[in-house]
C-alpha cells in the first residue's frame, strides 16, 4: 500500500516568507508526528496529533510554527516569516495506533531552504 | 532528561565481516527502542524495535539488535555486511510518558568491497 507522502519535496523561500508543508499519512493511521532534521543531526520532535487533536506541541521552536490536522488525516505544518535557522528537512511520520510502542512510518521529507 | 547516544560518527567494515553500530540510552521508566536506516534523499526506514521480552530482536535485511538493560544499550548487529548496507543509521527511544521518538545523532556505516 501507499506509504507516507509529503509535498513539496523541496522548498526554497526568501527570508520572511510564509511556507506550508503537507503530509499525507498512511490511510487509517491514528497518530501523526512532525520532526525537524538539521543537516548531520538526528530528527527532533516538533508536534504530535492523535486523529485531529494536537496533543503535544512542545517541540515547536517558536510561535511562527503552526500545525493542523483538521479532519484527522492530512496534516499541514506552516511556518510564518521564515528565518534562515528554519532551513532543515521536515519529516512527517504516522503510526497505526496511539502509544509509545507503535512503529512510526516516515515520509521522504520536505527540504526547506531559507535564503 | 531522556537521551540517546551513538558514540561513533562513522563505522567502516569490510564486506562479509560482521558489523556493530552502537547505541546507549537514558530514559526514566521502561524504554522502547528503535533502529531506523536512512538512504540519501530518502526517508527513514524502520528496521526493528524492542518493546519487551526476548532481548535479541531480529529485523529487516538480516539486522538484529540486543537490548542490554544493565548497560542501557541497544547495539545493532549483522553477521555479514553487504555493500548495500552502507547508509546512515539512527537509534531512537520512546517511553510510557511520551509518544515522541528521541533520536541519536546517527552513525554513518560504510561497507567496503
Amino acid at each position: 500500500g501507499a506509504g507516507v507522502s509529503q509535498s513539496p519535496r523541496y522548498k526554497v523561500a526568501k527570508r520572511g516568507q510564509d511556507v506550508a508543508l503537507r503530509c499525507d499519512p498512511i490511510s487509517g493511521h491514528v497518530s501523526l508526528f512532525w520532526y525537524q532534521q538539521a543537516l548531520g543531526q538526528g530528527p527532533e520532535f516538533l508536534t504530535y496529533f492523535q486523529n485531529e487533536a494536537q496533543l503535544d506541541k512542545s517541540g515547536l521552536p517558536s510561535d511562527r510554527f503552526f500545525a493542523e490536522r483538521p479532519e484527522g488525516s492530512v496534516s499541514t505544518l506552516k511556518i510564518q516569516r521564515t528565518q534562515q535557522e528554519d532551513s532543515a528537512v521536515y519529516l512527517c511520520a504516522s503510526s497505526l495506533h496511539r502509544g509509545p510502542t507503535d512503529t512510526q512510518y516516515f515520509g521522504p521529507g520536505t527540504r526547506l531552504t531559507v535564503l | 532528561a531522556q537521551s540517546v547516544a551513538q558514540p561513533e560518527d562513522q563505522v567502516n567494515v569490510a564486506e562479509g565481516n560482521p558489523l556493530t553500530v552502537k547505541c546507549t540510552y537514558s530514559v526514566s521508566g521502561n524504554p522502547y527502542l528503535f533502529w531506523y536506516v536512512q538512504y540519501p534523499n530518502r526517508g527513514l526506514q524502520f528496521l526493528l524495535k524492542y518493546i519487551t521480552g526476548d532481548n535479541l530482536v531480529k529485523g529487516s535485511y538480516g539486522f538484529e539488535a540486543e537490548f542490554n538493560k544493565s548497560q542501557t544499550s541497544f547495539h545493532l548487529k549483522k553477521p555479514s555486511a553487504l555493500v548495500s548496507d552502507s547508509a546512515l543509521y539512527f537509534c531512537a527511544v520512546s517511553h510510557d510518558s511520551n509518544y515522541q521518538l528521541i533520536w541519536g545523532a546517527g552513525t554513518k556505516l560504510i561497507i567496503k568491497p
